[in-house]
């Protein structure tokens, strides 16, 4: 079975560019997760989708962020403008009703903001 | 507030040698328990989980993990270590049915040949 999927693995940018994530889940999980990962902070959850709809945002950080999900079975984060700062790598991850807490993540996006 | 304490950062053993990582967590009841491995380049992968009954908790790749109501800890074992088992493990929690994760700094595991 296809794992999540995420767009790129890679990406180096310069500041004041827009920066888009995207994310494939695994087929019929309905719930879908951001989270940005960095040395100093670990593991933050962005953002929470739950059937296409965002419940929980508020970890995303300010206005610059900016996350979509159009159907089931994809979402993409925004960033715009990039900053610096916002060098991370960010996982998607998804998982069914039911299942809290065992979420199945994607293999990450590294962003490098210079 | 609810947090999770993994007290190593970087523990180093040999391979063969027994391993336990430290978890503790403070939340207002208890939480459900979790404990992910990230390989290097890699997602996070679900290694085990503790939600109620049985305190001991067998996961996969021969894991295992503890909880203790009276210490607050989840601590994870294995009785023999393979280099492949080099890695960053994540204890995490979550508050019953509350979808948020709240991960600890992670314990990154280096295996000696």
């Amino acid at each position: 079975d296809a794992g999540v999927i995420q767009s790129p693995r890679h990406e180096v940018t310069e500041m004041g560019q827009e920066v888009t994530l995207r994310c494939k889940p695994i087929s019929g999980h309905n719930s879908l997760f951001w989270y940005r990962q960095t040395m100093m902070r670990g593991l933050e959850l962005l953002i929470y989708f739950n059937n296409n709809v965002p419940i929980d945002d508020s970890g995303m950080p300010e206005d610059r962020f900016s996350a979509k999900m159009p159907n089931a079975s994809f979402s993409t984060l925004k960033i715009q403008p990039s900053e610096p700062r916002d060098s991370a790598v960010y996982f998607c991850a998804s998982t069914q009703d039911g299942q809290t807490g065992e979420l199945f993540f994607g293999e990450g996006s590294r962003l490098t903001v210079l | 507030a609810q947090s999770v304490t993994q007290p190593d950062i970087h523990i180093t053993v040999s391979e063969g040698a027994s391993l336990e990582l430290r978890c503790n967590y403070s939340y207002g009841a208890t939480p459900y328990l979790f404990w992910y491995v990230q390989s290097p380049g890699q997602g996070l992968q679900l290694l085990l989980k503790y939600f109620s009954g049985d305190t001991l908790v067998q996961g996969i790749k021969g894991f295992e993990a503890e909880f203790k109501r009276s210490q607050s800890s989840f601590n994870l074992r294995k009785p023999s270590v393979h280099w492949s088992d080099a890695a960053e493990y994540f204890c995490a929690a979550s508050g019953g049915s509350n979808y948020k994760l709240t991960f600890g700094k992670g314990t990154l595991l280096t295996v000696n040949p």
